[in-house]
């Protein structure tokens, strides 16, 4: 069975500074998913990572992956308040049950001034 | 374009009682999946449709939970005998095609059962 574990569950973060979550994973995957939920609201994509080194950037946050670590990292930078959401990362098997992803607990994130 | 829908976005029922949750998926998408979010907790597979094949039921807890997509559209995930564990936000998503597409997550329906 697929497991995966973020780290940190919660992060309280001041605004400006960089912070890392982290995301192991415990099988072989090339797959790898970013998700952000804001409260009450539904998962929103926020990155797919598809390959060993792959990189993805957007605005303040950058996702990269190494699958021989099985680790992946959502790098945030100059922390702003409207980043405050819960990040989830999900992966995906190799093998004919890819469709089936495994969350993490996911962090959530508050941005204080 | 519109997103996942689902309905009802709330639902109280009491313990016993069969509950019906829709999900209508993204125009085109043929992939549709459900997962439950406890509290607390990360996302749990629950069935998968892709097109006409056999869903994967794998996922669904009891034999007290069915799904059904009618059409390769519109899915409905039935609870019979609702039990207070079953409170929970069940999400639908839906994909474009293949399982490595990026699955879209449609609001949710948040069941409370007293």
């Amino acid at each position: 069975e697929l497991k995966v574990e973020q780290n940190p569950l919660f992060l309280s973060m001041q605004e400006g500074k960089n912070y890392t979550i982290y995301c192991n994973y415990s099988t072989t995957s090339d797959r790898l998913y970013w998700y952000r939920q804001d409260p009450g609201k539904s998962l929103e994509s926020l990155f797919v990572l598809l390959s060993n080194g792959a990189v993805k950037q957007e605005g303040r946050l950058m996702a990269s992956l190494d699958t021989k670590a099985r680790l992946s990292t959502l790098h945030i930078t100059a922390a702003v308040h409207d980043l405050s959401a819960t990040y989830f990362c999900a992966v995906a098997p190799r093998g004919s049950n890819d469709y089936k992803l495994s969350f993490g607990a996911g962090t959530t994130v508050t941005v204080r001034a | 374009g519109a997103g996942v829908s689902q309905s009802p976005s709330n639902k109280v029922t009491e313990k016993g009682k069969d509950v019906e949750l829709r999900c209508d998926p993204i125009s085109g998408h043929t992939a549709l999946y459900w997962y439950r979010q406890s509290l607390g907790q990360g996302l749990e597979f629950l069935i998968y449709f892709q097109g006409n094949s056999a869903p994967d039921k794998s996922g669904l807890p009891s034999d007290r939970f069915s799904a059904e997509r009618t059409g390769g559209s519109v899915s409905t995930l039935t609870i019979q005998r609702t039990q207070q564990e079953d409170s929970a936000v069940y999400l639908c998503a839906s994909s474009a095609g293949g399982p490595t597409d990026t699955q879209y997550f449609g609001p949710g329906t948040r069941l409370t059962v007293l």
